[in-house]
């Protein structure tokens, strides 16, 4: 398997322009993570996505920001407008979840990140 | 929701010498503690991970301890070398819960 892709790697846009983010999963990985990674802030967890349902979309920092999770390949993160704050680099992950063994382990895209002037 | 904390933020050790690292959560019903190292530049990865039925676990120059009871666990690393220099997250886990929540993350930095 070729791990969990993300697209682009780098993206820098202008303040008020759209930005989408992409992610593949692991094969059979039935949960998927966004995260947003600052220096002051850390590894922030935005949604997670279990069977392609969001679950928990409490860490999404406002409405300029969604997610969407069309099937069990593919899942984007959605900003607009975009704003310099949003800059960061933002990990996709995927697990296999709860209730199996190894369910618990987290792997990682390379990231994409994202620079907004 | 969980609270996690790590500490030391920063870490500075001497190559050759040990480090530790600490991560205090606050829901006990935690029962899996992974610890991940995200070396610059590069994604997190998993590098070591402990279930709540064990109270140690080993891996050649690393391992993690758990006290449930003060609901901490620690991330030993022995005989430090130059390319453990990274930061290193923690994620304790309530295994009904998918959600998973990192530490702040403590960046390590070895001296030769």
């Amino acid at each position: 398997d070729a791990g969990v892709i993300q697209s682009p790697r780098h993206e820098v846009t202008e303040m008020g322009q759209e930005v989408t983010l992409r992610c593949k999963p692991i094969s059979g990985h039935n949960s998927l993570f966004w995260y947003r990674q600052t220096m002051m802030r850390g590894l922030e967890l935005l949604i997670y996505f279990n069977n392609n349902v969001p679950i928990d979309d409490s860490g999404m920092p406002e409405d300029r920001f969604s997610a969407k999770m069309p099937n069990a390949s593919f899942s984007t993160l959605k900003i607009q407008p975009s704003e310099p704050r949003d800059s960061a680099v933002y990990f996709c992950a995927s697990s296999t979840g709860t209730g199996r063994s190894g369910a618990n382990v987290l792997t990682f895209g390379a990231g994409s990140r994202l620079t907004v002037l | 929701g969980e609270n996690v904390e790590q500490h030391p933020s920063t870490l500075s050790v001497q190559e050759g010498d040990s480090a530790v690292i600490k991560c205090t959560y606050s829901d006990s019903a935690s029962n899996y503690f992974p610890w991940y190292k995200q070396e610059l530049g590069k994604r997190p990865q998993l590098i070591i991970d402990i279930r709540s039925n064990v109270g140690e676990k080993k891996d050649q120059r690393i391992a993690v301890t758990l006290n449930k009871t003060a609901k901490h666990f620690s991330l030993h690393i022995t005989e430090t070398q130059p390319e453990d220099s990274a930061v290193y997250f923690c994620a304790p886990r309530i295994n009904r819960d998918d959600k998973i929540i990192f530490g702040k993350g403590t960046r390590l930095h070895i001296l030769p």
